[in-house]
This record gives structure tokens, C-alpha cells and sequence, in this order.
């Protein structure tokens, strides 16, 4: 299995640019999460699916942020107006409701500098 | 008071030695208790998993949770190196099909 996969790893974006941020579950699962990383905070939940879904979204930090599942195989999450204090990682998981008992499973992040 | 509440470190020991990691957190209605190891610039690995109070092992690896203190450890055995990673604890009230609130990471050292 070639687990969760996130695109790009990198992304080094001027403040106002849109930055999108692309994530691939693993074969099966039918919950996807999208979860940010910082120092100060460590990891928070943004927003999750379930069968394609959002179910919460409490944590996305406001309108500019924003989040779509358009199949089972593919999530994405962007950001328009990009700014400074949106700099993190972004991690994608995903899990299965058969085997809600093992946990969620992460991708490698990408980590996101707004200049 | 945040939800979770873990001492961030860093924590250096000899190799060979016992470490013990911990998190405490204040609601009562968390049921999933994870944690996950994460290497520099890399996603979090899932280490163990355990359900309600009580203990699980998986090799060098021991998980416990006091569901009536609010508090959970993992302990590793016999130390490596390549244990050397930061820890994070992770919980949920309804399986790992529901949000995980995680711990800030506690970072550890190994030294050979």
C-alpha cells in the first residue's frame, strides 16, 4: 500500500497568492482529515470527511480557507488570499471505519511558507 | 487548561535505558488513546492504540492508560537511537474514525 499521499511536499508562496494543497487517502478509507501543524499550536483538526463529506469544519480559521472532496481518492484544500500567519504543515490522514480501531494514518505534510 | 497536556522535552537518555513519556488531559469523555512517533520533517507514524483504561505491549513498546486519574504513558524498552523522534500523545471519544486531539510532542534523544 503506498499510504497517504500529499502534493506538493513544498510550497513557498507570496502573501495573497492562492495556494492549494492536494491529498490522496489510502485505497479503502473512507474518512479523510486535514490537520495543521504548528509550533505554537502543534497539531489541530481543519476539517474532515466522511464518504466524501465534510462532517466538521469548525476548525477551518476562517473563509479563506476552504476544502473539497470531489471522490473517495482525492481532497483538497486551499487557501485564497494566502497569508504569513498561514505558514505550517499541513498534514492529510485518513482511516477506515473497519479499522477505526488501529487510528488514523498520516501522509508526509507539506509545509507551507507565505512570504 | 488545554484538553491534552504533555511536558514537550527534550528528554536525552543513554541508549539501553527505559524511557517514560506521558500525557494528562481533562475530558472525561475521551475513550481512543493513541501515540504517534514523528521523525524531522515527516508525518506522524501510529504507535500504539489502545482503548479505555488498562495496559497493551508491542515489542519494546508498553501503552498505559488511567482513565480515572486522566492520564496516560508509553513506556520504551531498551532504548535505540533510532527511538529518537518526537512522541505525541492523541485521543478521541469515539474511535480513530473521529478527530484526534493531540499533545504538543515531547522530544526525545537516545544517545548512543
Amino acid at each position: 500500500d503506498a499510504g497517504v499521499i500529499q502534493s506538493p511536499r513544498h510550497e513557498v508562496t507570496e502573501m495573497g497568492q492562492e495556494v492549494t494543497l492536494r491529498c490522496k487517502p489510502i485505497s479503502g478509507h473512507d474518512y479523510l482529515f486535514w490537520y495543521r501543524q504548528t509550533m505554537m499550536r502543534g497539531l489541530e483538526l481543519l476539517i474532515y470527511f466522511n464518504n466524501n463529506v465534510p462532517i466538521d469544519d469548525s476548525g477551518m480559521p476562517e473563509d479563506r480557507f476552504s476544502a473539497k472532496m470531489p471522490n473517495a481518492s482525492f481532497s483538497t484544500l486551499k487557501i485564497q488570499p494566502s497569508e504569513p500567519r498561514d505558514s505550517a504543515v499541513y498534514f492529510c490522514a485518513s482511516s477506515s471505519p473497519g479499522q477505526g480501531g488501529t487510528g488514523q494514518f498520516f501522509g508526509p505534510g507539506t509545509r507551507l511558507t507565505v512570504l | 487548561q488545554k484538553e491534552v497536556e504533555q511536558d514537550p522535552g527534550p528528554l536525552s537518555v543513554p541508549e539501553g535505558a527505559i524511557v517514560s513519556l506521558n500525557c494528562t488531559y481533562s475530558n472525561s469523555a475521551f475513550q481512543y488513546f493513541m501515540w504517534y512517533r514523528q521523525y524531522s520533517r515527516k508525518g506522524p507514524e501510529l504507535l500504539m492504540y489502545t482503548y479505555s483504561s488498562g495496559n497493551k505491549e508491542d515489542g519494546r513498546f508498553t501503552a498505559q492508560v488511567d482513565k480515572s486519574s486522566k492520564y496516560i504513558s508509553l513506556f520504551i524498552r531498551d532504548s535505540q537511537p533510532s527511538d529518537s523522534a518526537t512522541y505525541l500523545c492523541a485521543m478521541s471519544w469515539n474511535s480513530g474514525n473521529t478527530p484526534l486531539v493531540f499533545g504538543k510532542g515531547t522530544r526525545l534523544s537516545v544517545i548512543a
